[in-house]
């Protein structure tokens, strides 16, 4: 089992639309997690830290379920601008422990 | 600030070949790192720095070296190419002030390496 997955798409949504993307993380020990955005391209930028108790900003809500080692990320009346890869990053601990994942693609459409 | 820089944007290299992948920061950040993203793969890291003077090896250091004589610069090298090292190569940096490992990390533009 890989210790970060992600479904990797496309996810093709029509602009308002509500999109939700799951990732699964192995390490049970993991501390911490992220959700980034990277644009086709372009580098990574973190979008949202993922806190025990759920965390939202504007349109985006992330969200983490330790028992069942998944974290989420909730996109409400998508943008065409919202379009991008979504990588999901879990820390492990230790420099060494940062894994990302693949990435789910994102394209919203007109 | 410029943030994170990284020079050059493309390259090719023949096979067998050396280069350096350059990358400074301005942010007075300790913490620098070097990961290469390939297709259907997460971005894996290379190797990584926590200060002037100080390096140690990723997941995949193999072929690659570093060195951080500064805080601002943090290069890679490139022993001698192989077409298994096409790929994207970010740098990357973080404050150090928060402690523990890292994780809100500022990247670079990227560069482009394909080898023949």
């Amino acid at each position: 089992r890989k210790e970060v997955e992600q479904d990797p798409g496309p996810f093709n949504v029509p602009e308002g639309a509500t999109v939700a993307f799951n990732c699964t993380y192995s390490n049970s020990a993991s501390q911490s997690f992220f959700w980034y955005r990277q644009d086709c391209r372009k580098e990574p930028k973190l979008l949202m830290s993922v806190y025990s108790s759920g965390n939202e900003d504007g349109r985006f809500t992330a969200q983490l379920n330790r028992a069942s080692q998944y974290i989420s990320l909730l996109i409400r009346d998508s943008k065409l601008s919202d379009s991008a890869t979504y990588l999901c990053v879990v820390n492990g601990g230790g420099y060494q422990k940062v894994t990302f994942g693949i990435g789910t693609k994102l394209q919203v459409i007109p | 600030n410029a943030g994170v820089t990284q020079t050059p944007k493309f390259q090719v290299l023949k096979t067998g070949q050396s280069m350096t992948l350059q990358c400074a920061q301005d942010m007075n950040h300790e913490y620098m790192s070097w990961y290469r993203q390939d297709p259907g793969m997460g971005l894996r890291l290379i190797h990584y720095s926590v200060g002037a003077g100080i390096t140690d090896q990723g997941e995949v250091p193999n072929g690659y070296n570093v060195s951080r004589s500064t805080t601002e610069d943090f290069p890679l090298r490139l022993l001698s190419a192989a077409p298994s090292q096409t790929s994207v190569y970010f740098c990357a940096s973080k404050a150090q002030g928060s402690g523990g490992p890292p994780d809100t990390q500022y990247f670079g533009p990227g560069t482009r390496l394909t080898v023949l």
